[in-house]
């Protein structure tokens, strides 16, 4: 069974780089089936996708209400893959998943595994 | 964006019996094969969301046989046919059809 687990700090401050990493476990971060993703949760705005990426780094799709400020990354040799948001601010402050997304036709599809999440707070 | 609503909010259901949730899209999610890119997420106390039924209708392994999704374009339901105490949650629709993937508002299931 796939297990994923973020790792990061909880705590950010205000304009800051917010740098999560998810660690894979159980299955090949190199799938051709599937690509990875992040997801965040907050009270106000509920799920929101924040991104998506294939390992070879060859597609890579981002929620544009994110204004271009997400960078993700696969690291195949550890089997893992990193979130950068950048110039963070209140809003940003939620819970991160990461997750491994199955194709599903010719759309991205859908969240099959998760990590259990992890919260990060902005503040100064 | 494609926007998913789902009703009701939340639902206290007696064990035993069964439930309902709805979720519509702006836009239909229903595509060239017949295939509609709708999926359903059930979040508990304290962990992540676990995908119950995807592509509309497909339970994924391990789910429960209690769950079934339907539905076609722009409306999808999730029922449960026989509600038990481990049901209690919020459940979430998600539309992977056009970006960005969206997730519906949820909609919180207790127990009477």
């Amino acid at each position: 069974q796939v297990q994923l687990q973020e790792s990061g700090p909880g705590l950010v401050k205000p304009s800051e780089t917010l740098s999560l990493t998810c660690t894979v476990s159980g299955g090949s971060i190199s799938s051709s089936l599937h690509h990875w993703g992040w997801i965040r949760q907050s009270p106000g705005k509920g799920l929101e996708w924040i991104g998506s990426m294939y390992h070879s780094g060859s597609t890579f799709y981002q929620n544009p209400s994110l204004k271009s400020r997400v960078t993700i990354s696969v690291d195949t040799s550890k089997s893992q893959f990193s979130l950068n948001l950048t110039s963070v601010t209140a809003a940003d402050t939620a819970i991160y998943h990461c997750a491994r997304q199955k194709s599903s036709g010719w759309s991205l599809g859908f969240f099959d595994f998760w990590g259990q999440g992890a919260l990060v707070t902005v503040s100064s | 964006e494609i926007v998913l609503t789902q009703t009701p909010l939340s639902l206290s259901v007696i064990p035993g019996q069964a439930a309902s949730i709805s979720c519509k899209s702006s836009q239909s999610l229903q595509y060239s094969d017949g295939k509609s890119f709708l999926y359903w997420y059930l979040q508990k106390a304290g962990q992540s969301p676990q995908l119950l039924i995807y592509e509309t209708f497909n339970r994924f392994s391990g789910v429960s046989d209690r769950f079934s999704g339907g539905g076609s374009g722009t409306d999808f339901t999730l029922k449960i046919s026989r509600v038990e105490a481990e049901d209690v949650g919020f459940y979430y629709c998600m539309q992977s059809a056009q970006l960005p993937l969206t997730f519906g508002g949820g909609t919180k299931l207790e127990i009477k």
